[in-house]
């Protein structure tokens, strides 16, 4: 199975912050690498696909960069409703395999 | 629009059975490749299984703690897509997802409990 380690587990920011949360694959999975938030008791939401592909709907504070088996997510400017769990996923391979998130609070 | 829709859950005993579904609607469903992702309670994703199209055989693949226990099967007429779990355990406990992966789309989960 592909692993996918993801950091960091939790981070504390304010408002306007810059975030990057990053994902290393143990072995290399192409572009097949999305990104999702997920917000307690709601099912995630897609915000990035093929690495760096904004989701329709998703601000453009969000994106995504990386090759190989490193990849970010960077929020430009955080806002208020930010304030989620986000998760990697890579489906290059079966099983696909999530990261274990990272949870972004307000500091 | 896009959507999925789960059904099925609830609460059985360790060893019993249940049969989760997933009806799907806004896209073409008969060329999707299907994925069920479960959540236990307070922890991260984890993808259980996957089902292929007609066209690539219907194929299925499923994650290690749930292979042998769990099948997938789809229904192309009814755009709807089941998970039949056996021999459950406490650990199975967890949201379970429909999920589109080429879309990015999820149902909102629906709730197992394997408790005694």
């Amino acid at each position: 199975d592909i692993q996918m380690t993801q950091s960091p587990s939790s981070l504390s920011a304010s408002v306007g912050d810059r975030v990057t949360i990053t994902c290393r694959a143990s072995q290399g999975i192409r572009n097949d690498l999305q990104w999702y938030q997920q917000k307690p008791g709601k099912a995630p939401e897609r915000l990035i696909y093929a690495v760096s592909s904004l989701q329709s709907g998703v601000p453009s504070r969000f994106s995504g960069s990386g090759s190989g088996t490193e990849f970010t997510l960077t929020i430009s400017s955080l806002q208020p409703e930010d304030f989620a769990t986000y998760y990697c996923l890579q489906h290059n391979s079966f099983p696909y395999t999530f990261g274990q998130g990272t949870k972004l609070e307000i500091k | 629009e896009v959507q999925l829709v789960e059904s099925g859950g609830g609460l059985v005993k360790p060893g019993g059975s249940l049969r989760l579904s997933c009806a799907a609607s806004g896209f073409s469903f008969s060329g999707a490749w299907m994925t069920w992702v479960r959540q236990a309670p307070g922890e991260g994703l984890q993808c259980v299984g996957r089902i292929k199209s007609k066209t690539e055989g219907e194929t299925t693949d499923y994650a290690a703690p749930v292979k042998g226990r769990f099948t997938i099967s789809r229904d192309d007429s009814e755009k709807t897509v089941h998970l039949q779990m056996n021999s459950l355990k406490t650990e199975d406990t967890a949201v379970y997802f429909c999920h589109f992966n080429h879309m990015g789309v999820w149902g909102k989960g629906t709730t197992v409990t394997v408790s005694s």
